[in-house]
């Protein structure tokens, strides 16, 4: 059980393209999902939270018009990336708990790496 | 403020050998939760085992285990019976009075057969 699945795995693209990502939980629902980035050989690094039918929280730092968040439904998030340049290449990974509280474990999918040329 | 430090950025050992992995935070929280979560080269995210501050018992998940000293703020790993499997970044984490989790720099451990 809490599975998250996250598509695509890997993407490539040009500078000026948007890109989406997808984050599931395939046998749960989830209130909050997390969106990561990561990036080589360092830890993750929370880039928001988002709640199912309300707007995402953003930590400092990070621009929300440049990485869109939306949770239309208790089991699917989306992270788009908007006119996505080459210092956006990362790898970003989603997260879900299966039961709210501080206690739960997050739930990660298997990440996206995003390469823009 | 609060903040996870990993000592440690790189280790390998012997197979079948113990090795423990150290986690030191720090946090003005009286109650919050910790976690283990260790990450292959297929950069799936799993967790391995889970701590609640307010319990004094250390953790145990099969091979892994736990030493959790709250005074010290401290939160090692131990993996007993290493296997090559065991080859992966390992980070902690903590939930500090909030949903969010706040990780560690990691530590890359390597299993040497």
């Amino acid at each position: 059980g809490a599975v998250v699945s996250q598509h695509p795995s890997r993407v490539i693209c040009k500078s000026g393209t948007s890109v989406k990502i997808e984050c599931r939980s395939l046998d749960f629902q989830a209130t909050t999902m997390f969106w990561y980035r990561q990036f080589p050989k360092q830890s993750l690094m929370l880039m928001a939270t988002s709640n199912e039918g309300s707007k995402a929280t953003y930590e400092q730092g990070v621009e929300k018009d440049k990485f869109l968040i939306n949770h239309a439904s208790l089991t699917l998030s989306t992270l788009t990336v908007t006119s996505a340049h080459p210092e956006d290449s990362s790898f970003y990974i989603c997260s879900a708990r299966v039961e709210q509280g501080k206690n739960q474990p997050q739930h990660f999918g298997d990440g996206t790496r995003l390469s823009i040329l | 403020a609060q903040t996870v430090t990993q000592s440690q950025p790189e280790m390998s050992v012997q197979e079948a050998e113990t090795v423990t992995l150290s986690c030191t935070y720090d946090t003005s929280e009286s109650n919050y939760y910790l976690f283990w979560y260790k990450q292959p080269p297929s950069r799936q995210m799993i967790l391995v085992i889970r701590q609640e501050a307010y319990k004094q018992q250390n953790a145990t998940e099969n091979r892994f285990s736990v030493n959790f000293q709250k005074a010290a703020k401290s939160f090692s790993l131990k993996i007993s019976d290493s296997q090559l499997g065991d080859t992966a970044m390992y980070f902690c984490a903590f939930n500090f009075g909030n949903e969010k989790l706040t990780f560690g720099t990691g530590t890359r451990l390597t299993i040497i057969p």
